[in-house]
């Protein structure tokens, strides 16, 4: 079992839209949830912080599940510029506090 | 502007050689990273440093060697015993403070490729 997982999508939605994206993680030990967006051939770049009680960032809404161990990103009235690949990312677990593990990514396409 | 320098942004090079990548940051950050990514791929681990002239490997160092001499820098050389060194090689960095602070802030990357 890979230790982030993500739905690679490809996800192409209308502009407007409200799109949804998932990730789950295998370390129950992780205490930091991110996502990142990467545009294509550019370095990724931090979206949001993913805290345990959720957290809004304009149309962007985070949510973690301890329990279950997923991420989950919502994207509302999705524009056309936010067409990227979304990274979810976790602090990983290998001996190490500095590191992170991330997800292949879920490609987004919102089409006009 | 403080930030994350990588040079070049594109490298060719023969199989065989060794090829060093370059990666500076002026953020004045104790940690620093190198990840490749493949196409269709999450990033992978190749080594990390989190102070000067200390290093340790990440999940796939076969092939690559680094050095931290200076704070602001982590130079990381391709080997020619990397079996499939093309890819997109990106140098990141990080402060190390609270269990919280683990945001990492990415270089422009470079794209490798050897034939």
């Amino acid at each position: 079992r890979k230790e982030v997982e993500q739905d690679p999508g490809p996800f192409n939605v209308p502009e407007g839209a409200t799109v949804a994206f998932n990730c789950t993680y295998s370390n129950s030990a992780s205490q930091s949830f991110f996502w990142y967006r990467q545009d294509c051939r550019k370095e990724p770049k931090l979206l949001m912080s993913v805290y345990s009680s959720g957290n809004e960032d304009g149309r962007f809404t985070a949510q973690l599940n301890r329990a279950s161990q997923y991420i989950s990103l919502l994207i509302r009235d999705s524009k056309l510029s936010d067409s990227a690949t979304y990274l979810c990312v976790v602090n990983g677990d290998s001996g190490s506090a500095r590191q992170l593990t991330f997800g292949s990514g879920t490609q987004l396409t919102v089409l006009p | 502007d403080g930030g994350i320098t990588q040079s070049p942004k594109y490298l060719f090079r023969k199989e065989g050689q060794n090829v060093t990548l370059s990666c500076e940051q002026n953020l004045n950050h104790d940690a620093m990273y190198w990840y490749r990514q493949d196409p269709g791929q999450g990033l992978r681990l190749i080594y990390y440093s989190q102070i000067v002239n200390d290093f340790q490997k990440g999940d796939i160092a076969e092939g690559y060697s680094v050095s931290r001499e200076k704070k602001e820098s982590f130079p990381l050389t391709v080997t020619s015993a990397q079996k499939n060194p093309t890819a997109f090689y990106l140098c990141a960095s990080s402060i190390i403070g609270r269990t919280e602070d683990y945001e990492q802030y990415f270089g422009p990357g470079t794209r490798l490729t050897v034939t």
